[in-house]
C-alpha cells in the first residue's frame, strides 16, 4: 500500500545533541510537510517542500532544518534540541499545493529530550 | 495565534446516538475545511471535507456543516459506533496554509 512512513517511532536524544527524523513516501506526492504536535495541542506546521522548493514558517526556530534529497524522502534536523522540543513530529504529504488538497500523514515520531 | 479552535477536548456518547463535534475559526480567508480522525499510534487520516461554497457535505454516517457567517463548522456522526472512538481534528485551509485545531477525543460507549 502506498503510504507515508516515519522512522523511528520513538526517538530519545540528549539535550543539545543533534537528531534527525526521517520520512519517506510512496505516494509520489509533490508536497511534503513537517508538523510539530505537543501534548493536547494542535499540530503546528514547521515547514514544507513543494518539490524542491523549501518554505519555512515565519515562527519556526532556526534550530529546525529540513532536507529533501529526492521526491520520496524528507528529513527533519534538530541541531541542538532543547527540553521544549520534546513533541510528536508528524510528516505529511499532499499531491499538490493549493485548495482542496488533503494531507496524508505518517504515524509520527515521538521525540524525547533528556 | 490559534486560528482554529476546538473548545471541547473530549466528548462521550452512547453507541447508536449522534456525535456532534464542533470547530470555530477566526480567519475569514479560509476556504476549505477538513476533518481528520486519529487512532492511537497512528497518524491522522482524512475523514471528510467541505468547500466554503457549500454549507453541508455528507458521506455515509458523517456529515459536515459549515456556517460561514458564524465561522463555525461541525461534524455529525450518526449513528455513532464504538469504532468511531478516536481523536478528531478540525482543519482549515487557505491557499497552501492548513491550520489545525487541538482535537476532540470522542469516546463511543457500547
Amino acid at each position: 500500500d502506498a503510504m507515508v512512513i516515519q522512522n523511528p517511532r520513538y526517538q530519545v536524544t540528549q539535550f543539545g545533541k543533534p537528531v534527525t527524523l526521517s520520512c519517506s513516501q510512496t505516494l509520489n506526492h509533490n508536497v511534503m510537510y513537517w508538523y510539530q504536535q505537543k501534548s493536547s495541542q494542535a499540530p503546528k506546521l514547521l515547514f514544507h517542500y513543494y518539490d524542491k522548493d523549501f518554505n519555512n514558517e515565519a515562527d519556526t526556530p532556526d534550530n529546525f532544518q529540513s532536507r529533501r534529497p529526492n521526491t520520496s524522502f524528507c528529513f527533519l534536523d534538530i541541531r541542538s534540541p532543547g527540553l521544549g522540543d520534546a513533541a510528536m513530529y508528524l510528516c505529511a504529504t499532499s499531491r499538490d499545493a493549493g485548495i482542496n488538497e488533503k494531507l496524508f500523514f505518517g504515524s509520527g515520531t515521538q521525540l524525547s529530550v533528556l | 495565534d490559534q486560528q482554529v479552535k476546538q473548545n471541547s477536548p473530549s466528548l462521550s456518547v452512547q453507541e447508536g446516538r449522534i456525535s456532534i463535534l464542533n470547530c470555530d475559526y477566526t480567519n475569514s480567508m479560509f476556504d476549505y475545511f477538513l476533518w481528520y480522525k486519529k487512532y492511537p499510534a497512528e497518524g491522522p487520516t482524512f475523514l471528510i471535507s467541505i468547500s466554503s461554497i457549500k454549507d453541508k457535505n455528507e458521506d455515509g454516517r458523517f456529515t459536515v456543516f459549515l456556517n460561514k457567517s458564524a465561522k463555525h463548522l461541525s461534524l455529525h456522526i450518526v449513528p455513532s459506533q464504538p469504532g468511531d472512538s478516536a481523536v478528531y481534528f478540525c482543519a482549515a485551509s487557505a491557499d497552501n496554509d492548513m491550520r489545525f485545531g487541538a482535537g476532540t477525543r470522542l469516546t463511543v460507549k457500547p
